[in-house]
């Protein structure tokens, strides 16, 4: 199994509807962080939280909200989708103490807005 | 805002040869670097980081190089391969208080056999 499990891999939704993308992870990490990536930019962050209680904003938090049900459990919604949030979103989780080298990221969602 | 970005979006290279891939940041607060490859259908995997106090780092076939006073980051991959095929970002960290990354926009490497 993947340490950073994403589910759906790929979702088509229709604007205004509310979608919700899971993330899993089996690192025993408390560091979790959702990013969203489009072409030619880098990845952007969203959200992050740094321990169950804790959720923060990441630069690009707009329309978006999460939800951290556990340590190892982190989903990203959009409440009501909308075209330009179409985009390839990573979960990731991480192990300060290693710096990057303690970034795991998920397999991605692609997800499409009509 | 300050930012990571990169120079150039594609590159191709000849299986055998030797790239390089360029970055250029801006934050000169920025104290650690990092490099990622993404290939299709995948998330970014680590390669290598350097840190500020550092100017070249080594790794199997990978070499970092760090020139500060203007404010550029290479990745060099030697004897490239067909498995080198990939998108490659670097990424800065910006937040003392946790290993918080910015990324760049990437530059996709295509080897030619």
């Amino acid at each position: 199994d993947a340490d950073v499990t994403q589910t759906p891999r790929n979702r088509i939704t229709k604007t205004g509807k509310r979608i919700m993308l899971e993330c899993s992870q089996t690192k025993g990490h408390d560091r979790m962080y959702w990013y969203r990536q489009d072409p030619g930019l880098g990845l952007r962050l969203i959200y992050y939280s740094f321990d169950v209680k804790d959720i923060n904003k990441g630069e690009i938090s707009d329309g978006y909200s999460v939800s951290r049900q556990a340590q190892a459990k982190f989903s990203l919604s959009l409440e009501s989708a909308i075209p330009n949030q179409t985009a390839l979103y990573f979960c990731a989780t991480s192990d300060p103490g290693q710096g990057a080298r303690g970034y795991t990221f998920g397999s991605g969602t692609r997800l499409t807005v009509v | 805002g300050e930012s990571v970005g990169l120079h150039l979006p594609t590159l191709s290279v000849q299986e055998g040869d030797n790239s390089i891939i360029n970055c250029a940041y801006s934050n000169s607060a920025s104290d650690y670097f990092i490099w990622y490859k993404q290939e299709s259908g995948k998330g970014p995997q680590f390669i290598i980081d350097i840190r500020s106090n550092m100017d070249k780092r080594q790794g199997q076939r990978v070499t970092v190089l760090l020139n500060k006073t203007v404010k550029h980051l290479s990745l060099q991959i030697a004897a490239t391969q067909p498995g080198d095929s990939a998108v490659y970002f670097c990424a800065e960290n910006t937040n003392n208080a946790g290993n918080m990354l910015t990324f760049g926009g990437g530059t996709r490497l295509m080897v030619k056999p």
